[in-house]
């Protein structure tokens, strides 16, 4: 069985530039998450989804980004007039539930000249 | 609010000796805790959680990690270290209730295994 699937695995693209991120979770995992992990650091919490719905997008660091999941499988991350600040690695990760264990997918690393 | 305080950014240990890597953590209400592994341009991959009950939890690969609430510690051990277990760890929490999703980690311990 697959597992979570993101990408493109890496991406590169100037500052000021629009960028989409996609994540593909594990067949029947109705909760999706996404994480930041920044160089050095933990991931960190940005935004999860129940179904098609962000039920939580506390973690979003400004409204220059944004996700949607409109079928409540497949997810994208968008980025507006990217910033170098951004360059990071990008998590994806699914569950079957909210309170079940999460699966996390190789992430895409993103870099901002 | 919840935090994760990992001692030591970097553990060196020989093949065959213990595995100690240390979490602190910070949580107003009981607690779920978690051990990820991270091997170099992978996601993480869950070795161990607490919940409730048995506060010596065993994982996969050989791990086991102990719930202290008195110390606020989560500590993960290994009996004998493999050159396989050169990776970077992160401790976990949540929080018990609604939530319970939200994992907040520490900045992640790497793990050399030397031969």
């Amino acid at each position: 069985g697959a597992g979570v699937s993101q990408t493109p695995s890496n991406k590169v693209t100037e500052k000021g530039k629009y960028v989409e991120l996609r994540c593909d979770p594990i067949s029947g995992h109705t909760a999706l998450y996404w994480y930041r992990q920044s160089l050095g650091q933990g991931p960190e919490f940005l935004i999860y989804f129940q179904g098609t719905g962000a039920a939580d997008d506390s973690g979003l660091p400004n409204d220059r980004f944004f996700a949607v999941r409109p079928e409540g499988s497949v997810s994208t991350l968008k980025i507006q007039r990217t910033e170098r600040g951004d360059s990071a690695v990008y998590l994806c990760a699914s569950s079957l539930e909210s309170n079940q264990p999460q699966h996390f997918g190789d992430g895409t690393r993103l870099s901002i000249l | 609010a919840q935090s994760v305080t990992q001692l030591g950014s970097h553990v060196s240990v020989s093949e065959g000796a213990l595995v100690l890597l240390r979490c602190n953590y910070s949580s107003s209400v009981p607690p779920y805790l978690f051990w990820y592994v991270q091997y170099p341009n992978q996601g993480l991959q869950l070795l161990l959680k607490y919940t409730t009950g048995a506060t010596l939890v065993k994982g996969i690969n050989g791990f086991e990690a102990e719930f202290k609430k008195s110390e606020t510690s989560f500590h993960l051990t290994k009996p004998s270290a493999h050159m396989s277990d050169a990776a970077e760890y992160f401790c976990a929490v949540s929080n018990s209730g609604g939530s319970n999703y939200k994992l907040t980690f520490g900045k992640g311990t790497l793990l050399t295994v030397n031969p």
